[in-house]
């Protein structure tokens, strides 16, 4: 099976960077996933990394260890609009699979 | 393009009850996911498809649910009979299957449902 986690919130303010981490166990890993969502909404995309290292996409950076089976986002400049939960996700075969994780909740405050 | 259709948005009905829940996935895409979502259990995968095949049914919780997908363009998540255990946010995702590369999955709105 797969177990992943993240912690459940973070507090953060804006302006600020705040870095999620993510760790898990997978039986068979072909990468890792970050997802957002904000109250009331539906998931949406944001990074998938499935070789090591660090991938940027605007304010969103998202980095992955295989062989510490650990990854976080990293969010920089933060906005109120952040403030959502943020969900990493593991593919452990072929086809676009994924199992989530528990979330974290990111309060940006003022 | 539309997006991802789920209807209805809001279901509300009491325990013992059929419900439907349906789905629209984006034109082109080939693989279709049913997701629950609770405070406690998380976001929990019930069941995919890959073109239209039942590849992974293992989330299922019981025999109670059931999913079908007659076609490319058109999915259905049935409860029979509901439980108040079953009120949820119901997903669907859809996204274009890929073996070697990822694609990312494109969520529908989801179906609050309450069973009383």
């Amino acid at each position: 099976g797969q177990s992943l986690e993240q912690p459940s919130e973070v507090t953060a303010v804006e302006g600020a960077i705040v870095q999620i981490n993510c760790t898990y166990q997978t039986s068979g890993f072909y990468g890792l996933s970050w997802y957002q969502q904000h109250d009331g909404g539906a998931p949406t995309f944001l990074s998938y990394n499935a070789l090591d290292g660090l991938e940027e996409t605007g304010r969103f950076s998202s980095f992955l260890s295989r062989s510490d089976s650990y990854g976080y986002l990293l969010l920089q400049e933060l906005q109120m609009k952040d403030s959502a939960s943020y969900f990493c996700a593991v593919r452990t075969g072929g086809g676009n699979k994924l199992t989530f994780g528990t979330g974290t909740q990111l309060k940006v405050e003022l | 393009d539309a997006g991802v259709i789920q209807s209805p948005r809001h279901e509300v009905t009491e325990m013992g009850q059929e419900v439907t829940l349906r789905c629209k996935p984006i034109s082109g895409h080939n693989s279709l996911f049913w997701y629950r979502q609770t405070m406690m259990r998380g976001l929990e995968l019930l069941i995919y498809f890959n073109n239209n095949v039942p590849i992974d049914d293992s989330g299922m919780p019981e025999d109670r649910f059931s999913a079908k997908m007659p076609n490319a363009s058109f999915s259905t998540l049935k409860i029979q009979p509901s439980e108040p255990r079953d009120s949820a946010v119901y997903f669907c995702a859809s996204s274009q299957f890929g073996d070697r590369v990822y694609n990312e999955q494109f969520f529908g709105p989801g179906t609050r449902l309450t069973v009383l």
